[in-house]
């Protein structure tokens, strides 16, 4: 199967404070990676794509600056919550598209079980 | 932009009912997936639709894809205690090859 790992499944942190949230893909290479966020009781929100190799694409009203991604490898991608407040709490959840040719819309997101953030 | 609805937004049902979640999309989709999320855990995929009509069946699961590709449906027989959970459509973007909007989702509680 396709395998994608979340660490950690969950967090408290003190409002001011970086969190840093690691997604792997166990068993297959991803080039490209997804970060959602998702409020209680709500659908699962894009923030950004993650791309190995190059910059992250953020979606629109979200601060590159505040939730910095980092695609370290073909089976690692990272998003760190900068300066955190309460109003970030949520559950950040990613996925990955398994390698293996052209991307296409047919292509399986394989997520990964989600972190969920707590700021106090 | 482009919006994907699914109604209803809750649905309870006693066990051994069926149960029906509706997703419409305003564009035209490649494509459609369906997730199951259990409370307090995370989307798993259950399904594509790619055809036009197509109609998929996963045991007491039946997902269908409308003719016009805009719409489609979700239906469980006889509905079982493990069936709880929020069920979501997504469909891609227009302009994007593999960026998903997903709808809202369908909650579903089976009293047993």
């Amino acid at each position: 199967g396709a395998v994608v790992s979340q660490h950690p499944s969950w967090v408290i942190c003190k409002s001011g404070t970086s969190v840093k949230i690691e997604c792997r893909s166990l068993d297959f290479q991803a080039t490209t990676m997804f970060w959602y966020r998702q409020f209680p009781k709500q659908s699962l929100m894009l923030m950004a794509t993650s791309n190995e190799g190059s910059k992250a694409t953020y979606e629109q009203g979200v601060e590159k600056d505040k939730f910095l991604i980092n695609h370290a490898s073909l089976t690692l991608s990272t998003l760190t919550v900068t300066s955190a407040h309460p109003e970030d709490s949520s559950f950040y959840i990613c996925s990955a598209l398994r390698d293996g040719g052209f991307i296409s819309s047919t292509d399986t997101q394989y997520f990964g079980p989600g972190t969920r953030l707590t700021v106090l | 932009g482009q919006q994907v609805m699914q109604i209803p937004q809750y649905q309870h049902v006693q066990e051994g009912e069926d149960f029906t979640t509706y997703c419409n999309s305003s564009t035209t989709l490649s494509n459609i997936q369906w997730y199951k999320q259990r409370p307090g855990g995370h989307p798993v995929f259950l399904i594509q639709l790619v055809k036009s009509g197509e109609v998929k069946k996963q045991k007491r699961l039946t997902f269908q894809f409308g003719e016009a590709k805009k719409n489609s449906s979700l239906h469980i027989t006889a509905t079982q205690t493990t069936d709880v959970g929020t069920y979501f459509c997504a469909g891609p973007r227009r302009g994007s090859n593999y960026k998903l909007t997903f709808g809202k989702g369908t909650l579903l509680t089976v009293n047993p």
